[in-house]
């Protein structure tokens, strides 16, 4: 079974940083792009960014560029987004995902919570 | 970036009856090279993370029920629930993979 565990979300205050980990297991986790989407409270669904399968090909919604940075280690079947520079307005559920086209599996998600 | 607007904000709708929900983009999401539509739907109920629908457009993901459906090309894009079930209330979706900065569309509510 494919499953996705996201983890590391917390209070963080405006201008901290957080990496959040997401561990996968039930695939090949090499064989995949894997994406990260965030989702504020009562709103929808925000893209935030993917990377390609060796960790060579990268891209980012404009709000978070130059703030964050996404990164997987395949021999530890995880995928990371690195949160500098963090605002009032990241808070959110964060999931990751696997693909770039289309997301076909989705982890449960974690709280980052943005706040002095 | 590609603008995905969703219409409408939210639908209710009686159970076995059609739910009918819009998609544009402000750019055409058709790729010449392949002749398929950058465009996916995603369901997703309250306390849960989205579920993949559609793919291409049109093609049912894995396991999705055959009375959800999607229509469109270039711009213009549907998804029909042709007979509305208890379990399809949920947010809907859409969401371009046109661009290398992806997209989503606002989202749809469907109540009963």
């Amino acid at each position: 079974e494919v499953q996705l565990v996201e983890s590391g979300g917390q209070l963080v205050q405006p201008g901290g940083s957080l990496r959040l980990p997401c561990v996968a297991s039930g695939f090949t986790f090499s064989d995949y792009w894997m994406s990260w989407v965030r989702q504020a409270p009562g709103r929808g669904l925000e893209w935030v960014a993917y990377i390609n399968q060796d960790g060579s090909e990268t891209s980012y919604m404009d709000s978070v560029k130059g703030r964050f940075t996404i990164s997987r280690d395949n021999a530890e079947k995880s995928l990371y987004l690195q949160m500098n520079s963090l605002r009032d307005e990241d808070t959110a559920v964060y999931f990751c995902a696997r693909g770039h086209w289309w997301l076909e599996k989705w982890g449960q998600g974690t709280q980052v919570i943005v706040s002095s | 970036d590609i603008v995905m607007t969703q219409s409408p904000d939210s639908l209710a709708v009686s159970l076995g009856e059609r739910a009918t929900i819009n998609c544009k983009s402000s750019q055409s999401v058709l790729s010449i090279s392949n002749n398929e539509n950058f465009l996916n739907w995603y369901q997703q109920k309250p306390g849960q993370p989205p579920k993949l629908l559609i793919y291409w457009a049109s093609t049912r993901y894995s396991g999705v029920p055959d009375r959800f459906s999607g229509s469109g090309s270039g711009t213009d894009f549907t998804l029909t629930i042709s007979s509305l079930q208890a379990e399809d209330v949920a947010v809907y979706y859409c969401q371009q993979h046109y661009s290398t900065v992806r997209t989503f569309g606002g989202g749809t509510k469907v109540e009963i």
